[in-house]
């Protein structure tokens, strides 16, 4: 049981250079989700989703686009990075339950710097 | 959009119990309240979640008030392994499904 993976784990981007983090989970969690942390700051939340073939904004959407063809799979897209994106990125599953939160299991975190 | 605030940072000895309080005042009706622990270059994870009242674990108690305008994880007898980051959240169970956002979070640094 590998719980939350993410790939890849680090990456460096030059400005403008596309890329996409897969994050994938095993435990067929409902609810998917993708953060970032910059440096010692909390997470922001960029887009979530509740189901195979949804998605949803965060805090922080702009700049990143997000697919959840499959429920195990959730795709975080940067189409044309920017420095400012420099961040570790973790992505999170839960199941779902009306009005409880469910407990968010995280993935290792995938670094990323774009030069 | 529940939000939350905590303390940015608190200090404590080893043996000592840490408390650490989070306001959330916009909590809706249906909301747990829910606290994670986060290691440098790690993900956080799950510590406890409530409702209301008191709720206790084998790592860690969480104090709730009528009002559930706030919420205390407490910490008992620390060792410098709880050296983290803590969060508290809030679910925010929109019509968009469940939107979690994290606060900024509280350093806890555990002292010898």
């Amino acid at each position: 049981n590998a719980g939350v993976t993410q790939t890849p784990k680090f990456r460096v981007l030059k400005t403008g250079q596309s890329m996409t983090l897969l994050c994938a989970q095993d435990m067929n969690h409902e609810y998917m989700y993708w953060y970032r942390q910059d440096p010692g700051m909390g997470l922001r939340l960029i887009h979530y989703s509740v189901g195979e073939g949804t998605t949803a904004k965060g805090e922080v959407p702009d700049g990143y686009n997000v697919s959840r063809l499959k429920k195990q799979n959730f795709l975080l897209g940067l189409e044309s990075a920017a420095p400012s994106q420099t961040s570790v990125y973790f992505c999170a599953s839960s199941y779902w339950t009306s009005g409880d939160t469910g407990e968010l299991f995280f993935g290792e975190g995938s670094r990323l710097t774009v030069l | 959009l529940a939000k939350t605030t905590q303390p940015i940072s608190m200090d404590s000895y080893e043996g000592q119990e840490v408390n650490i309080t989070c306001s959330h005042n916009n909590i809706a009706t249906n909301d747990y309240i829910t606290w994670y622990q986060q290691f440098p270059s790690q993900g956080p994870r799950f510590i406890i979640q409530g409702y209301k009242t008191k709720v206790t674990n084998e790592v860690a108690s969480l104090f709730i008030p009528a009002d559930r305008k706030s919420s205390t994880l407490s910490l008992p007898r620390v060792s410098l392994s709880d050296t983290a980051v803590y969060y508290c959240l809030v679910g925010d169970s929109g019509p968009a499904g469940n939107k979690l956002t994290f606060g900024g979070g509280t350093r806890v640094l555990v002292k010898p």
